[in-house]
């Protein structure tokens, strides 16, 4: 069975450009959620989708945003890049919705602003 | 509220030496517990979980971790380090409730692995 798949692997955007970056969970599964990963703040959860819908959301401006599609496939977009945007961007998906069972991760979007 | 705290951002042993991460959780309900490794350039893997049950709980590469309900802990130990450990490890907790939950992770800790 294939793993979580995200593309691009690696991103160079300018400040004030938007982003938006993809990831495709195993097949079957129906969660996916986004994290932000950086050396000062660690893991952090940025959103949950599950059957097209965000269910859950973490500390973020509203910046960052994110859809799901019927087939699952999700997307995260980030407008108006800051610097501090600069970060491994995973995606997770699971086969239930909120956390409580495993999460397979993507391989992750390095972005990096300049 | 749940978080997760991990003690010490860095850990160096010696190969063949006892590995012993440490994990502390708050948590309102009871929790599940997660370990996940991450190597250079890759995404997080599952280590081992616990849910409900047995408290000891093992998972891959001969790592285990113990839910202590009353030191609210869930430390991460392997017996004999091996130099392909080395990796950054992460504790998780999640509330056994219905949508609202969401896995929290803690800070995560570099494993060293000396010759």
């Amino acid at each position: 069975k294939a793993g979580v798949t995200q593309t691009p692997r690696y991103l160079i955007k300018t400040r004030g450009q938007q982003v938006t970056l993809s990831c495709s969970p195993i097949s079957g599964h129906r969660s996916v959620s986004w994290y932000q990963q950086t050396p000062g703040q660690g893991l952090q959860f940025l959103f949950e989708y599950f059957s097209e819908t965000q269910r859950n959301k973490g500390n973020f401006p509203g910046r960052f945003s994110g859809r799901q599609f019927s087939n699952s496939r999700s997307e995260m977009n980030v407008s108006t890049l800051e610097l501090g945007d600069s970060a491994l961007y995973l995606c997770a998906s699971s086969l239930v919705q909120g956390g409580v069972d495993e999460q397979f991760f993507g391989p992750g979007t390095r972005l990096t602003v300049l | 509220a749940q978080s997760v705290t991990q003690l010490g951002s860095h850990v160096s042993v010696s190969e063949g030496a006892l590995v012993l991460l440490r994990c502390n959780y708050s948590s309102s309900v009871p929790p599940y517990l997660f370990w996940y490794v991450q190597y250079p350039n890759q995404g997080l893997q599952l280590l081992l979980k616990y849910t409900t049950g047995a408290t000891l709980v093992k998972g891959i590469n001969g790592f285990e971790a113990e839910f202590k309900k009353s030191e609210t802990s869930f430390h991460l130990t392997k017996p004999s380090a091996h130099m392909s450990d080395a990796a950054e490890y992460f504790c998780a907790v999640s509330e056994i409730r219905s949508s609202a939950s969401k896995i929290i992770f803690g800070s995560g800790t570099r494993l060293s692995i000396r010759p």
